[in-house]
């Protein structure tokens, strides 16, 4: 139990295009998911709290008008790359919140999309 | 200094060898203490969780946190080969993810 599924799992756009990220929530409600990006050998970095039925909290840093997010139900967050660069192209990861895997953990648990792969062209 | 050091890596061993995987960090505020692996263009898994010292055993998989030195370990005991991944630390000072922060992770090989 507990999985997030991710789509797509990979996607070359041209530059100035816009590209949508799906993270869904398979078995569970998920009321806050997260959203990592990650560079070739290079630690996770939060991006951004989705949170269902309001705003996103975004990152110091992540630009809250490039990385639209959206969480307009309790088992789908949404991340769209607007107008993506070169430079966008990277490692996207999603994560939630598991009861299931808080229960068996005693506290804490996050699972994980199986990421999405960026290639800005 | 960063806030969570991990040696990136790579570590190669023989299958059958221990592997001891390790993350030092600042923030004495950490209480949350896990262990994930990740696969070569896959998100992360949890492998282990500790909350505040003290070890856990899951199989071959052994946690450790030293508050007192900052510092925590991972042991793999009868590597194999499908334990070849990346191995991300993460802290947290409290129970919600926009607190966690990761190591960059140390890529393990070991070799059949």
């Amino acid at each position: 139990g507990a999985v997030v599924s991710q789509h797509p799992s990979r996607v070359i756009c041209k530059s100035g295009t816009s590209v949508k990220i799906e993270c869904r929530s398979l078995d569970f409600q998920a009321t806050t998911m997260f959203w990592y990006r990650q560079f070739p050998k290079q630690s996770l970095m939060l991006m951004a709290t989705s949170n269902e039925g309001s705003k996103a909290t975004y990152e110091q840093g992540v630009e809250k008008d490039k990385f639209l997010i959206n969480h307009a139900s309790l088992t789908l967050s949404t991340l769209t790359v607007t107008s993506a660069h070169p430079e966008d192209s990277s490692f996207y990861i999603c994560s939630a919140r598991a009861p299931i895997i808080i229960y068996q953990t005693g506290g804490v648990g996050y699972t994980f999309g199986s990421g999405t792969r960026l290639t800005v062209v | 200094q960063k806030e969570v050091e991990q040696d990136p890596g790579p570590l190669s061993v023989p299958e059958g060898a221990i592997v001891s995987l390790n993350c030092t960090y600042s923030n004495s505020a950490f209480q949350y203490f896990m262990w994930y692996r990740q696969y070569s263009r896959k998100g992360p898994e949890l492998l282990m969780y500790t909350y505040s010292s003290g070890n856990k055993e899951d199989g071959r998989f052994t946690a450790q946190v030293d508050k007192s030195s900052k510092y925590i370990s991972l042991f793999i005991r009868d590597s194999q080969p499908s334990d070849s991944a990346t191995y991300l630390c993460a802290m947290s000072a409290g129970n919600y993810g926009q607190n966690f922060v990761f190591g960059p992770g140390t890529r393990l090989s070991v070799l059949p």
